[in-house]
């Protein structure tokens, strides 16, 4: 079965410090992965989301950037968090095909102070 | 427009009761529709998943899709505590469909 990971759980983190959180996928080979913020009290927002290794594709402009160095690794990083980038950070997959589902590992809660 | 648009609610529904939670989407042609059940402080978990025109059931939730009217719904039967939770609608999209539209949840409360 496939199983998605995530770390660190929850992280504090002053403005202006760098971000990088982690995501792994096992039981699966070529996964689609996706990275979304969710800020209190409000909707998932699409960051990035993979085809493949080296391939990102960004869905807002901020200063977030997203890396896949491995087939299914991927990383969320930033030089200098901002407070607006508080929020609930999660990682999903799903297997590439039209009409399977996403699963979301368990989320990184940061906090910007 | 927003791609996909639910009612944030509350909802709040009686122990035993049918919940019924309605979810709208603006992407013709989106072919996959989900619902995910988010409890708080959690990542989203999915419950169901339909991809023809009609009713899917399993257990006691039930999935209603009509794509003329674009409309995608979720019954819960039975409706018990452990239900109260934040329920996401969910469509694909963007090129290929590898992107997900997500609606911003309908807050559900199961009263004992």
């Amino acid at each position: 079965s496939q199983t998605i990971h995530q770390w660190p759980a929850t992280l504090v983190q002053p403005v202006g410090s760098p971000l990088s959180l982690e995501c792994t996928v096992e039981g699966t080979s070529n996964p689609n992965l996706y990275w979304y913020r969710q800020a209190a009290g409000r909707g998932l927002q699409l960051l990035f989301y993979s085809v493949g290794i080296g391939q990102i594709s960004s869905e807002v402009p901020q200063n977030l950037s997203a890396s896949r160095p491995q087939d299914r690794q991927f990383i969320l990083s930033s030089k200098k968090l901002l407070l607006s980038d508080s929020g609930f950070y999660l990682c999903a997959w799903n297997s590439g095909s039209t009409y399977n589902e996403q699963f979301f590992g368990p989320g990184t809660r940061l906090t910007v102070l | 427009q927003k791609e996909v648009e639910q009612n944030s609610g509350p909802l709040s529904v009686p122990e035993g009761a049918i919940a019924s939670l309605n979810c709208t989407y603006s992407d013709r042609v989106s072919q996959s529709f989900f619902w995910y059940r988010q409890y708080s402080g959690k990542s989203p978990e999915l419950i169901m998943s339909i991809y023809s025109n009609g009713d899917k059931e399993d257990g006691r939730f039930t999935a209603q899709l009509n794509k003329a009217s674009q409309y995608v719904s979720l019954l819960i039967r039975d409706s018990q505590p452990s239900d109260s939770a934040t329920y996401l609608c969910a469509v694909n999209g963007g090129v290929a469909g590898n992107q997900f539209y997500f609606g911003t949840g309908t807050s559900l409360t199961v009263i004992p």
